[in-house]
């Protein structure tokens, strides 16, 4: 069965800091891997995805991700912490046969101005 | 352009009550699907839909029940409110079959008393 691990219930970063949140997975196959954002009282937003190619995704909101097949991780990134930022994020993964989307559950961002 | 309204917002239900959470999109995406949230378990998938007259289980279909009659509607059916259902319920459409949900509503916070 496929998993999704965020290790960390909260992240907390300072306003202009580079920002990481962990998610590793496991899964058969080829994973299909995703990042979501969700504001207060919102559903989830997509942010990026990664299906195959280059190791380093670029998403929405200048957030990328680097995918680590080594180390079946999948963390995303910002160079720069935003207090806008501030939301709870998910990873999510999928095989590549087509199988339902399995969450992480979830790591609450917090930058501090 | 709404993209995908869900209603009501919130709802108290007693045990053994029946109700039924509405979800409609504006995007003529083909496929549509059912999530609940949990604190600490992400989002997990209820049913889903492939397409009118189309639907299908997800990971946790235990007293619930969808249809889809059209493409813009997509209503959740709670058969008999155990209090095991209070959570959080999304609905999210994608417009390729397999592919991630795209576009999420706002949720439907509900509570069984």
């Amino acid at each position: 069965a496929q998993s999704v691990a965020q290790p960390e219930d909260q992240v907390n970063v300072a306003e202009g800091n580079p920002l990481t949140v962990k998610c590793t997975y496991s899964v058969s196959g080829n994973p299909y891997l995703f990042w979501y954002v969700q504001y207060p009282n919102r559903g989830l937003q997509f942010l990026l995805k990664y299906i195959t190619g280059d190791n380093l995704v670029k998403g929405s909101y200048g957030f990328e991700a680097e995918f680590n097949k080594s180390q079946t991780s999948f963390h995303l990134k910002k160079p720069s912490a935003l207090v806008s930022d501030s939301a709870l994020y998910f990873c999510a993964v999928r095989d590549d046969a087509g199988n339902m989307l399995t969450f992480g559950g979830g790591t609450r961002l917090m930058v501090k101005p | 352009n709404a993209g995908v309204t869900q209603t009501p917002k919130f709802q108290v239900l007693k045990t053994g009550q029946s109700m039924t959470l509405q979800c409609a999109q504006d995007m003529n995406h083909e496929y549509m699907s059912w999530y609940r949230q949990d604190p600490g378990m992400g989002l997990r998938l209820i049913h889903y839909s492939v397409g009118a007259g189309i639907t299908d289980q997800g990971e946790v279909p235990n007293g619930y029940n969808v249809s889809r009659s059209t493409t813009e509607d997509f209503p959740l059916r709670l058969l008999s409110a155990a209090p095991s259902q209070t959570s959080v319920y999304f609905c999210a459409i994608s417009d390729t079959k397999g592919d991630q949900p795209q576009h999420f509503g706002d949720g439907t916070r509900l509570s069984i008393l």
